[in-house]
């Protein structure tokens, strides 16, 4: 069984750039939903995806925005980058799009540093 | 709006010393409690749910409690294994509305 792998692991950017997140799903997950966790901070929804379809979102602005493929692989999106974005992005899947389970599987995440 | 409050913020111990863990909660129709592991660098791990108040979870040296307004994480006899950061989290409004976890608690058993 496959866990939940997403890329890049590390990487840098400057303000006002954009940057793509991707993320594979575990094997089986039809869902992916994707936090930000901040640094000493617990992670914070930014949205979800459900057969390809954004169907719920967090407290984010829609410079933040996502995709997901038909594989259920799934991208995160940020345009116009400001310092407040650097943090560990994380995805993680599940079995279906209703969170009363908790039982999510996440990736190790991606960590974005804005200078 | 839904909060998850946990406490305290860092707790080291030595080990083999036992301890419990806090996390409240101000979430209209709870539909569940989790608890997650986190060690550093990577991502959290599922550890339990709890759906309703009295009931029980155990998990190796870990027992997770709950009660109407916060649960318990309790740690017997912690190993230097044990250390790492731990986050509750409750369903958010209704539907897919994520999850909101509280900012944990960084635990750190000492040999």
């Amino acid at each position: 069984e496959t866990g939940v792998t997403q890329s890049p692991t590390h990487l840098i950017k400057t303000r006002g750039q954009q940057v793509t997140l991707r993320c594979s799903s575990q094997s089986g997950h039809n869902t992916v939903s994707w936090y930000q966790q901040a640094l000493g901070q617990g992670p914070q929804f930014i949205f979800q995806y459900y057969r390809e379809e954004e169907n719920g979102r967090g407290n984010f602005p829609p410079r933040f925005s996502g995709l997901q493929f038909p594989n259920y692989s799934s991208e995160l999106n940020v345009n116009a980058l400001e310092l407040d974005d650097s943090a560990l992005y994380l995805c993680a899947s599940s079995l279906s799009p209703t969170e009363d389970t908790g039982e999510l599987f996440f990736g190790e995440g991606s960590r974005l540093t804005v200078l | 709006e839904d909060q998850v409050t946990q406490s305290p913020e860092a707790l080291r111990l030595q080990e083999g010393e036992s301890s419990s863990l806090n996390c409240s909660y101000t979430v209209s129709g709870l539909r569940g409690l989790f608890w997650y592991r986190q060690d550093p660098g990577k991502g959290p791990e599922f550890l339990f749910t709890l759906y309703s108040a009295g009931e029980e979870k155990e998990k190796e040296r870990l027992k997770a409690t709950l009660t109407k307004k916060e649960s318990f994480l309790h740690i017997t006899a912690p190993k230097p294994e044990d250390s790492a950061t731990y986050l509750c989290a409750a369903p958010s409004g209704g539907g897919a509305d994520g999850l909101t976890f509280g900012k944990g608690t960084h635990l750190i058993i000492q040999p």
